[in-house]
């Protein structure tokens, strides 16, 4: 069974561009999560999808966006880039919502670098 | 004071030593308690899952939850040396509480020494 893919997985880009991350969940799980991971801040809760509806948000400026497709395959979407976006953007997924038996499996990530 | 404190090490053990990761945590709302395992530069891999105090065991690992004291653990026995990574705890309240999201501790990084 295929895990969860993330693409791309090293990304560059400039100060106030934009970037769209994508990802794959496990085959028949229907929740994606997004996390940002810096070395200083460490695992952030960005926003989680369920059957394409946000049902929770974490606490990120509007630049940062996301959407679920019916096929359950997901994307972010970072505007207006700024050098402290620089991160690890990590997606899990699980078969519902988080909780009983329901755990959450991630990708190997997206590494964003913003020069 | 944030929700979830985990000592980032780094901690050094002889190979073959026995491990204790630990986390507290303030928000009496988490019920679901996950470990993972992160090597440099991978995703989170999962370990173990947990919700109800108590112990649960895995081949070397054991997962060890005390809701009273807001406090779990991981104990790794016979450690290897690929057991050298990032461990993360991380908990939810699951779908009917406040904190739906999963909240990461900081992690602790584990070297085992051969």
């Amino acid at each position: 069974k295929a895990g969860v893919t993330q693409t791309p997985r090293y990304l560059i880009k400039t100060r106030g561009q934009q970037v769209t991350l994508s990802c794959s969940p496990i085959s028949g799980h229907r929740s994606v999560s997004w996390y940002q991971q810096t070395p200083g801040q460490g695992l952030q809760f960005l926003f989680e999808y369920f059957s394409e509806t946000q049902r929770n948000k974490g606490n990120f400026p509007g630049r940062f966006s996301g959407r679920q497709f019916s096929n359950s395959r997901s994307e972010m979407n970072v505007s207006t880039l700024e050098l402290g976006d620089s991160a690890l953007y990590l997606c899990a997924s699980s078969p519902g919502v988080l909780g009983m038996n329901t755990e959450a499996f991630f990708g190997q990530g997206t590494r964003l670098t913003v020069v | 004071q944030k929700e979830v404190e985990q000592d980032p090490g780094p901690l050094s053990v002889p190979e073959g030593a026995i491990v204790s990761l630990n986390c507290t945590y303030s928000n009496s709302a988490f019920q679901y308690f996950m470990w993972y395992r992160q090597y440099s530069r991978k995703g989170p891999e999962l370990l173990m899952y947990t919700y109800s105090s108590g112990n649960k065991e895995d081949g070397r690992f054991t997962a060890q939850v005390d809701k009273s004291s807001k406090y779990i653990s991981l104990f790794i026995r016979d450690s290897q040396p690929s057991d050298s990574a990032t461990y993360l705890c991380a908990m939810t309240s699951g779908p009917s509480g406040s904190a739906r999201q999963l909240t990461f501790g900081s992690g602790t990084q584990l070297t085992v020494l051969p």
